[in-house]
Formats: C-alpha cells, structure tokens, sequence
C-alpha cells in the first residue's frame, strides 16, 4: 500500500530556515499536502502542491517537490517560536469518495529562541 | 474558517465499557466524515469513512464491529468504541469534508481537535 515517511524530529533557532523533508511512495498522488498540528488543536491545513508542480510559494512557506525521487519537502522561512508543532505531509488521491488522505509519521519542529 | 468539534477532548475509562466520540460539523454540513487515529510517534492512520445515511467504508483490518460509526445527519458522526480494552488507548481524530465541494481536492477537509482515549 501507499506509505509516507518523514524524520521524526528537527530543531532549529529563531530567525533560521527550517526545512522539513517527506518521502512517499504512491505514483498515482495527485495532491500533496502539509498540516500542521498545535497540542490541543486540529489539524491545520498550511499548503499543497499539485502533483504536476515543482514549487509552490505562499508567503513564509516554499513546498518543493521532486515527482521523479517521489521527495517533497517544506520550508518555513524565518522561523518563529509559534512555528513550534507537528507537520505532517500527506498523500492525497482526487476524486469522489476515494478521496482520502495518507499520513506521514509527523514532524516535530523545535524553535529555540 | 470551517470548524470541526469534537467531543470529548479526553476520556478515561474501564475496560469492557463502550466510548462514544462526536464529531460535528458546526458552519457547515459533510455527507463525509473520516475517522482517524493515531499512536504516539506514528502517524494517523485511517480508520473508516463516514457516509451520511449509509454504511460506514471501515479500512483493512479494522473490526466494524468494534468500532461503530453512525454517520445519522449531515452534521454529525459518531464513533463508537465497544468494549474497550487497553490496546484501544490512542488519539481519534474525525475530519469533516464541505458536501459544496464533495469530490474535490483535500483543501475543504476540516480536522477536529482528537478525542484521547485511555482504557484501564
């Protein structure tokens, strides 16, 4: 079945770049997703990329993908304290009630001050 | 932004006994809902999806009979897990979709907060 995997932890200091990688093995993804989740809090919607794009931009966040290596990654310019959480990518199919997501394991995102 | 409750946010409870989790849509109505959970250090796994009016579509190797999922109006899902024990203890998570873009991309799919579940 489809799986998609992530490193379980990254730290980074206030003011950096975080870049936060997912791999996945799914050819037919049409969609790729990033959430972010807050203790206490649902899961945020923050981007996606069409499968048929390289990047996607949206003010502090850049999404990069790489189709061919199955490799998308998300970076958080100028890293705050309040970026702290758990990003997941997910793997999404289109389409009617097929449509569902698959998770990766989550990314917990430390900012030191 | 659409907002998606679910209740309780916690739930502590004997083994043998049975768990209802809520999940509603509040500014919006969902002929789907998608039950989720979730194991420390590992991601959301899919449980089953909700269909309003109908059966639930539960994943592979998840027991219908163990958890139970009424999807009775186009606000509301719950999940139902009967006789718990302690291997049940885990993070639930619903999500809801906007029936306006049923058939769309995952953008108009809305999470609730998560249900934790610990069974004694």
């Amino acid at each position: 079945g489809e799986d998609v995997e992530q490193s379980l932890f990254l730290s980074v200091r206030e003011g950096d770049s975080s870049v936060i990688n997912c791999t996945y093995t799914d050819s037919s993804s049409t969609y790729l997703y990033w959430y972010k989740q807050e203790p206490g809090a649902g899961l945020q919607l923050l981007t996606y990329i069409f499968s048929n794009m390289d990047m996607k931009q949206d003010q502090r966040l850049t999404v990069l993908l790489n189709k061919k290596d199955k490799h998308l990654s998300l970076r958080i310019a100028d890293t705050q304290t309040g970026d702290s959480a758990i990003y997941f990518c997910a793997d999404g199919t289109y389409g009617g009630a097929t449509n569902k997501l698959i998770f990766g394991t989550g990314t917990l995102l430390a900012v030191q001050p | 932004g659409a907002v998606v409750s679910q209740h309780p946010s916690w739930v502590i409870c004997k083994s043998g006994t049975s768990v209802k989790i809520e999940c509603r849509s509040l500014d919006f109505q969902a002929t789907t809902m998608f039950w989720y959970r979730q194991f420390p250090k590992q991601s959301l796994m899919l449980m089953a999806t909700s269909n309003e009016g109908s059966k639930a579509t539960y994943e592979q190797g998840v027991e219908k009979d163990k958890f139970l999922i009424n999807h009775a109006s186009l606000t509301l899902s719950t999940l139902t897990v009967t006789s718990a024990h302690p291997e049940d203890s885990s993070f639930y998570i619903c999500s809801a979709r906007d029936l306006r873009f049923e058939g769309s991309t995952n953008e108009k799919l809305f999470f609730g907060s998560g249900t934790q579940l610990s069974v004694l």
